[in-house]
Formats: C-alpha cells, structure tokens, sequence
C-alpha cells in the first residue's frame, strides 16, 4: 500500500525566502505526482504535475522535481509571498489511479 | 465551466439525523471522487466511481454511508444515522477518467459537517 508522507509538518519563514517542502512515497510505481495548495476552507487546487517519465516542472515562482528511484519530491518556493500561505499536499498515483494523499505541510509566510 | 459544485457548504445536524451531501462533477468528466478531512486523519478517500459505476468503495467507513452517482452530473453521499465523529469537511472531485499520467483531479469547495 502507497505511504506518502510529507515534512515538515509546519513551517514558518519571513517574506522572501526561497523555501522546500518535501513529499516521500514508498512505492515508486506511479503514474504521476502532484502538489495541491489548499487555503483555510477551501478546496484544493492543483499546482503543478509531474508525470513518472519527468523529472521537473516549473510554474512561474514554483518548481516540483521528482526522483522515483528514492520516492522523493520536492516543491521549491522561490521568493516566498504572504499570499503564499496555505497548506500544500502531495498526491502519488500509481497502478490503482486513484491517488494517495499526504497529510500537507501548512506554510505561513509572514510580512 | 463552474467547475465542481457542491451543496450544501454548511450543515449542522443532530446525532441520528440523516444527511445528504451533494455533488455536480464538471462537464464531461467522467470520474467522481468523494473524500473526508479531518485533522485527525487528514484526506482520505471515501468512494470512487468511474463512469457513474462504483469501482472501489473500500474507504466507506461503515454502513451508515452510502453514494450514489445516478447520472453523469450529480452524485450523492448520505449519511444515515449520523453521529457526532462524522463532523467532517467532505469534498468532492471530479476528473476526465482518461487513465494517463496527465489526468488531473480538480475539487469542489467542500461542505463542512457538524453533528452535534
């Protein structure tokens, strides 16, 4: 069964930092990944999506890398935004193409 | 497009009341996905279907939740009786169902459940 974890849990930077946040899925025999933002009482949004057969995708500040090999992605916050807060969550689909969520990690930035 | 629609977005009931949430996927997606929050457990999977078929309903937690998908535009959760651990954010989501690396999953605002 897919385990898709995400750390930090929380985090919180001052404006203008380029900040990571890391997804890690133990089966890495997916389809794709995607990262969600999800602001407070609101549904999710998709960010970026990153087929098995790429390594990276970029979205103006945002950039997603993926290396099956290890499970691992990562999203890259280039000149972080108060805007930018909100919780981001990782999803993996595999086989099953239903995908598997991690529990976010939950980004303050702070003017 | 709207994009996926969800009513009611508030809902305060009593234990043991019978709640029906309710969805309408985007045009022309063909398949409908139904989840829960908590701070708990985080987003978990309820029901998936695929063409208005169930395909997997693993994540149903027990009998007093059922889903419906009558038609290609609307979609059902209902929960009956309620009790007070149903207290929840349940979203909906829909996706054109093409099984490929590129389907993306887009999601509705959410309703948010409160038993009391």
């Amino acid at each position: 069964k897919q385990e898709v974890t995400q750390i930090p849990a929380a985090l919180s930077v001052p404006e203008g930092e380029n900040l990571v946040l890391n997804c890690s899925f133990t089966d890495s025999a997916i389809y794709n990944l995607q990262w969600f933002r999800q602001d407070p009482g609101k549904g999710l949004t998709s960010l970026l999506l990153i087929q098995s057969s790429q390594r990276e995708q970029t979205s103006g500040r945002l950039n997603a890398s993926l290396d099956k090999s290890s499970g691992r992605s990562t999203l890259y916050i280039a000149a972080s935004q108060p805007g930018d807060s909100a919780t981001y969550l990782c999803a993996v689909k595999g086989g099953s193409y239903i995908p598997t969520f991690g529990r976010g990690t939950s980004l303050i930035v702070h003017p | 497009d709207a994009g996926v629609i969800q009513s009611p977005r508030h809902e305060v009931t009593e234990m043991g009341q019978e709640v029906t949430l309710r969805c309408k996927p985007i045009s022309g997606h063909n398949s409908l996905f139904w989840y829960r929050q908590t701070m708990m457990r985080g987003l978990e999977l309820l029901i998936y279907f695929n063409n208005n078929v169930p395909i997997d309903d693993s994540g149903m937690p027990e009998d007093r939740f059922s889903a419906k998908m009558p038609n290609a535009s609307f979609s059902t959760l209902k929960i009956q009786p309620s009790e007070p651990r149903d207290s929840a954010v349940y979203f909906c989501a829909s996706t054109l169902g093409r099984q490929s690396s590129t389907d993306t999953q887009y999601f509705g605002p959410g309703t948010r459940l409160t038993v009391l």
